[in-house]
């Protein structure tokens, strides 16, 4: 069964520190997706990237990096020189492509970037 | 800019009241889903579709919930009778499905409060 697990209920930083959040998954399929989405408070779902399981190369956008290790199952994502407006829930998501088309969400981060 | 449209947005309802809950996908996008959102469950998949056909529905509860696509620009989502315990976000989230692992896209959330 695919499940995945974020450790981290909640995280608090100053602004301008480094950040990283954990995301480690369980899939018996070789093929899968991972997924990272934000939830601002405003309360809507905004995509931020998405990597497939042959894709190990880590990815940076801007300040945002994700590092993807299939030898540990995470797909931890890292926010360099946090802001206040990175305050939000971060959730990890996993698809495997065994044809079912779900989407298994983990419980999600609440990232708090204090002024 | 392309996005999932929900409605409505927020809703009040009297426990027993009948609750039908709206989307309309990403045009051109063939497969949707609806979530759930609670402080306790987290992000629950309640079912989704493809080309307009169930796939899976096994995480609604199946009494009082019920989900349709009339045709490819609309989702519902109906829950009669509600009780309070269906207070939640609902999101509603589509993609293009040419296999497993297409990213998806959420719509803003239904905000329902059942009193």
């Amino acid at each position: 069964a695919q499940k995945v697990t974020q450790a981290q209920t909640e995280i608090s930083v100053v602004e301008k520190e480094d950040v990283t959040l954990d995301c480690v998954y369980e899939t018996r399929d070789t093929t899968y997706y991972l997924f990272w989405y934000k939830q601002p408070p405003s309360g809507e779902l905004v995509f931020l990237i998405r990597r497939n399981s042959f894709d190990e190369q880590n990815e940076i956008s801007g300040r945002y990096s994700w590092n993807f290790q299939k030898s540990t199952s995470s797909f931890n994502f890292t926010i360099t020189a946090s802001q206040v407006v990175d305050s939000a829930v971060y959730f990890c998501a996993l698809s495997e492509a065994s044809g079912t088309y779900k989407y298994i969400f983990g419980t999600g981060t609440r990232l708090k970037v204090l002024a | 800019d392309a996005r999932v449209t929900q409605t409505p947005r927020h809703k009040v309802t009297e426990m027993g009241q009948e609750v039908t809950m709206r989307c309309q996908p990403i045009l051109g996008h063939n497969t949707v889903f609806w979530y759930r959102q609670t402080m306790m469950q987290g992000l629950e998949l309640l079912a989704y579709f493809r080309n307009r056909a169930p796939l899976d529905d096994s995480g609604m509860p199946k009494d009082r919930f019920s989900a349709e696509m009339p045709d490819a620009t609309l989702a519902t989502l109906k829950i009669q009778p509600s009780e309070p315990r269906d207070s939640a976000v609902y999101f509603c989230a589509s993609g293009r499905s040419t296999g497993s692992g297409n990213t998806i896209y959420f719509g803003e959330g239904s905000w329902l409060t059942v009193v």
